[in-house]
């Protein structure tokens, strides 16, 4: 069965630290991986998805199919780059049905 | 830049009782999705609904749940015998196609007493 997991549920860092959010799926078809972003009192929104390969705030992810993960990375963390970060994984193909991780929230201290 | 909204923003009921909760998708969106997130859990995905019809909907979309898109614009989400454990913040979402971005709303926090 599909399935996204996010082991850490907090992820702590002072401003100007690398950041790794970790994601791994399962998944038997072919992933369509996304990150998904939720800042204080907004609403959820995405903030990149691999097939795009873009680098959106400085953050990128990698889509591994060998070790089944799409980590999220960014080099020099920034204040406002705390909120909570969901991986989520389209299983629905052509009608986008997604499944979420339980997010990890990120907390940068300056 | 057009936004997906949600109302009511919060909404307290008596179990058994029956919701509805409305969402306005982008206007030319054509995908319309509902999610929940029970407090401190994962958002789960319910429903999928395209081309005036539920394209797919999950295991906790049961009979006591049916959606709607009543007038070309509003696409609503009736729970029709409010449990307990229906208390969780609802997501709408809509996306031009299937596999592009779905866009969420604010939100409708639910509480069931």
């Amino acid at each position: 069965a599909q399935r996204v997991t996010q082991p850490e549920k907090l992820l702590s860092v002072f401003k100007g630290a690398p950041v790794e959010l970790k994601c791994n799926y399962s998944y038997s078809g072919s992933p369509e991986l996304f990150w998904y972003v939720q800042y204080s009192r907004q609403r959820l929104q995405l903030l990149l998805r691999h097939i795009s390969r873009e680098s959106i705030k400085g953050f990128t992810a990698d889509l591994n199919k060998g070790e089944t993960s799409f980590h999220l990375k960014k080099p020099f963390a920034q204040e406002e780059d705390s909120a909570m970060y969901y991986c989520a994984l389209n299983y629905g193909g052509s009608q986008g049905n997604l499944i979420f991780g339980k997010g990890t929230k990120l907390s940068v201290k300056p | 830049e057009p936004e997906v909204t949600q109302t009511p923003s919060h909404q307290v009921t008596q179990m058994g009782q029956e919701v509805i909760l409305r969402c306005v998708p982008i206007s030319n969106h054509l995908y319309f999705y509902w999610y929940r997130q029970i407090l401190g859990q994962k958002v789960e995905f319910l429903v999928s609904f395209y081309n005036n019809e539920i394209s797919e909907k999950s295991e906790i979309f049961d009979d006591q749940f049916s959606v709607e898109r009543p007038d070309g614009s509003n696409f609503t989400l009736k729970i029709r015998s409010t449990k307990l454990e229906d208390s969780a913040m609802y997501f709408c979402a809509s996306s031009r196609g299937g596999t592009e971005t779905q866009y969420f709303g604010p939100g409708t926090r639910l509480l069931v007493l």
